[in-house]
């Protein structure tokens, strides 16, 4: 069945360092691809989304492209800060006959120092 | 425009007992899930209404879940009776009529069966 993975972490980073958290879903149909964040004590957050093949979503200084190919869907950022701490997910929604159903990544927990 | 919430934040009960948790959609978003996330995993699809009928409930774990939805405003999910297992976040999302990708969530309610 549809299925999202994601590097597990956590995720420990100084500020101002390069962050890449992986993803890779599974094949099935065309899914549309998100990254959502938890902050601490919020509820989740739509960071990004692409909807097809080789489109690239940004949003906050983090940047996803979506790779058929490699079935990825990896989050960078080039320059984390300390507010960047949070939860973030990776999460596939195929449409169709999964109707509103979003499968989700066990989460990647970003710790980042100062 | 308010978001999505959430009521209670936080229940902790005891195994066999009842817990009832609400959600208030986005006003106007005819579609209402249910999510769920146990013990630091993924985020799971429980259930998907649109209005007041059910149009996916292949996420429900057993039938001690029983979610409702009368009147197509806010949905409840009673759990009932509770055991250990059923401990976790539980997050509701909304979304417009046609738009099910791009779903709103709310700040989730933490459930601890003690």
């Amino acid at each position: 069945g549809d299925s999202v993975t994601q590097m597990e972490g956590p995720v420990t980073l100084s500020e101002e360092a390069f962050l890449t958290i992986n993803c890779t879903y599974t094949a099935t149909g065309y899914p549309s691809l998100f990254w959502y964040v938890q902050y601490p004590g919020e509820g989740l957050q739509l960071l990004l989304k692409a909807t097809k093949a080789d489109d690239k979503g940004s949003n906050k200084g983090f940047e996803a492209t979506y790779r058929k190919e490699t079935t990825s869907f990896h989050l960078e950022k080039g320059s984390v800060q300390v507010s960047d701490s949070a939860v973030y997910f990776c999460a596939r929604f195929a449409g169709g006959t999964s109707y509103g159903k979003l499968t989700f990544g066990q989460g990647t927990i970003l710790t980042v120092h100062p | 425009e308010a978001g999505v919430t959430q009521f209670p934040s936080h229940s902790v009960i005891e195994k066999g007992q009842t817990v009832t948790l609400r959600c208030d959609p986005i006003s106007g978003h005819d579609n209402l899930y249910w999510y769920r996330r146990v013990m630091g995993k993924e985020i799971k699809f429980l259930l998907h209404f649109v209005k007041e009928s059910k149009q996916d409930e292949s996420g429900m774990p057993n039938n001690r879940f029983l979610a409702e939805r009368t009147g197509g405003t806010y949905s409840t999910l009673k759990v009932q009776p509770a055991e250990l297992e059923d401990s976790g976040v539980y997050f509701c999302a909304s979304s417009v009529r046609g738009r099910t990708d791009t779903q709103y969530f709310g700040p989730g309610t933490r459930l601890t069966v003690l």
